[in-house]
């Protein structure tokens, strides 16, 4: 059965530093997203992309986030300068033309140190 | 704007007892409600969906939830718990914000406990 994958399943980094995040979505979905989930707090909506750009963008997504799909696989969040307050686990989403459902890769740890 | 609201951070249940995860959503427009399950470690699985066809949803693992527009509630029950069943629930709302967008916007989530 076709998954989203997402690499690194854990990233450690210092603050200050640029971080990217890989997301493979499954390859016929059209639609893909980002959330966030800090430890003990909601699944937060952070960005939606479509054709090669961004659909929608939360108040999180600030100009420190970017997105991009530089190929026609793999889907990236990009964190320029990581604060400690980002740390947290990312989770990538794509979903298919049509349909209404999310599938969900199993995120991607991020600890700022 | 919508919002949900999961009632009950923690639930424990006895093995082959009535499982009731409770959520009830504030949405302007009509809504897709969703619930996700989340294993130790793993991503968000979903569950079940309502799309406004049938009320009564079935989900897999034997889970289902009931969409009440007079309550806005979209509890999920499952008639048997199995100790399998012990992880975190999420429900979920969804609407067209705009250009297809459907983004999700998620309760706090419920941690499920089964007992032997």
């Amino acid at each position: 059965e076709p998954e989203v994958t997402q690499t690194p399943s854990h990233q450690v980094t210092q603050m200050g530093q640029e971080v990217i995040l890989r997301c493979v979505p499954i390859s016929n979905h059209l639609y893909f997203y980002w959330y966030r989930q800090i430890l003990g707090q909601k699944v937060e909506f952070l960005v939606s992309f479509y054709n090669n750009e961004i659909s929608e963008k939360s108040e999180i997504f600030d100009d420190q986030f970017s997105v991009e799909r530089p190929d026609g696989s793999n889907f990236t969040l990009k964190i320029r300068s990581t604060k400690l307050e980002d740390s947290a686990m990312y989770f990538c989403a794509s979903r298919p033309m049509g349909g209404l459902e999310q599938y969900f890769g199993p995120g991607t740890r991020l600890t700022v140190t | 704007a919508q919002s949900v609201t999961q009632l009950g951070s923690h639930v424990s249940v006895s093995e082959g007892a009535l499982v009731l995860l409770r959520c009830n959503y504030s949405s302007s427009v009509p809504p897709y409600l969703f619930w996700y399950v989340q294993y130790p470690n793993q991503g968000l699985q979903l569950l079940l969906k309502y799309t406004s066809a049938a009320t009564l949803v079935k989900g897999i693992n034997g889970f289902e939830a009931e969409f009440k527009k007079s309550e806005t509630s979209f509890h999920l029950t499952k008639p048997s718990a199995h100790m399998s069943d012990a992880a975190e629930y999420f429900c979920a709302v969804s609407r067209n914000s705009g250009g297809s967008n459907y983004k999700l916007t998620f309760g706090k989530g419920t941690l499920l406990t089964v007992n032997p």
